[in-house]
């Protein structure tokens, strides 16, 4: 079985400084790890996913997360948050490359200070 | 190309009625995910549905709770007798026929027992 940890539930940062989302997994078996975000009133969006290819992922709108296996983790972060990152962001695990069955995290939200 | 859609987006239903949950998946996609979440926790897999067909149910409450995906229509999650221990955000994802590599979810229903 897989398992997701995120260790913060709210995170605020000031416009223009870096975003930090921690994240820690437990799985079984080589996993696929996922960052998804949703936005007030809108669906999920995936941001960004690892799937055993190059440790160090870049998402979409300036996102990036590095795979370390050694810490079991799958950290989000971003160089310069900006108004429009405020939502809540889930870290996502399957067990199996490709399986359909996600375990997510309970969410950290985002907030940004002008 | 529309998203995955779901409806109502907010439910209010009284202790022991029934809540009836609609999910159109994106145009082309023939597989659908019901997921739970309940406050403070994250997403919760229920049920994988392919057309007319259940094919993993492993998370669904054993009463009270069905999923069908009809040859034609969306897909309805079915929630007969509700109980304030139903009250969640569900979502709805769906993926392409060709093998899953990723999920697409809607905005979800909020449901509210009272």
């Amino acid at each position: 079985a897989q398992s997701v940890t995120q260790l913060d539930s709210h995170v605020s940062v000031s416009e223009g400084t870096p975003v930090l989302l921690r994240c820690n997994y437990s799985s079984s078996y080589s996993p696929s790890l996922f960052w998804y975000v949703q936005h007030p009133n809108k669906g999920l969006q995936l941001l960004l996913k690892y799937t055993s290819a190059a440790t160090l992922v870049k998402g979409i709108n300036g996102f990036e997360a590095e795979f370390k296996k050694s810490e079991t983790s799958f950290h989000l972060t971003k160089p310069s948050a900006h108004m429009s990152d405020a939502a809540e962001y889930f870290c996502v695990v399957s067990g199996v490359p490709n399986d359909y069955k996600l375990s997510f995290g309970a969410g950290t939200t985002v907030t940004v200070r002008a | 190309n529309a998203g995955v859609m779901q409806n109502p987006r907010h439910l209010v239903r009284r202790r022991g009625q029934e809540a009836r949950l609609r999910c159109s998946p994106m145009k082309g996609h023939s597989h659908v995910y019901w997921y739970r979440q309940l406050p403070e926790e994250g997403l919760k897999f229920m049920v994988y549905l392919q057309k007319e067909n259940i094919i993993d149910e492993s998370g669904m409450p054993k009463e009270r709770f069905s999923a069908e995906f009809p040859k034609e229509g969306p897909s309805i999650l079915r929630i007969q007798q509700v109980v304030r221990g139903d009250s969640a955000a569900y979502f709805c994802a769906s993926s392409p026929p060709q093998g899953y590599t990723e999920a697409f979810f809607g905005q979800g229903t909020r449901l509210t027992v009272v």
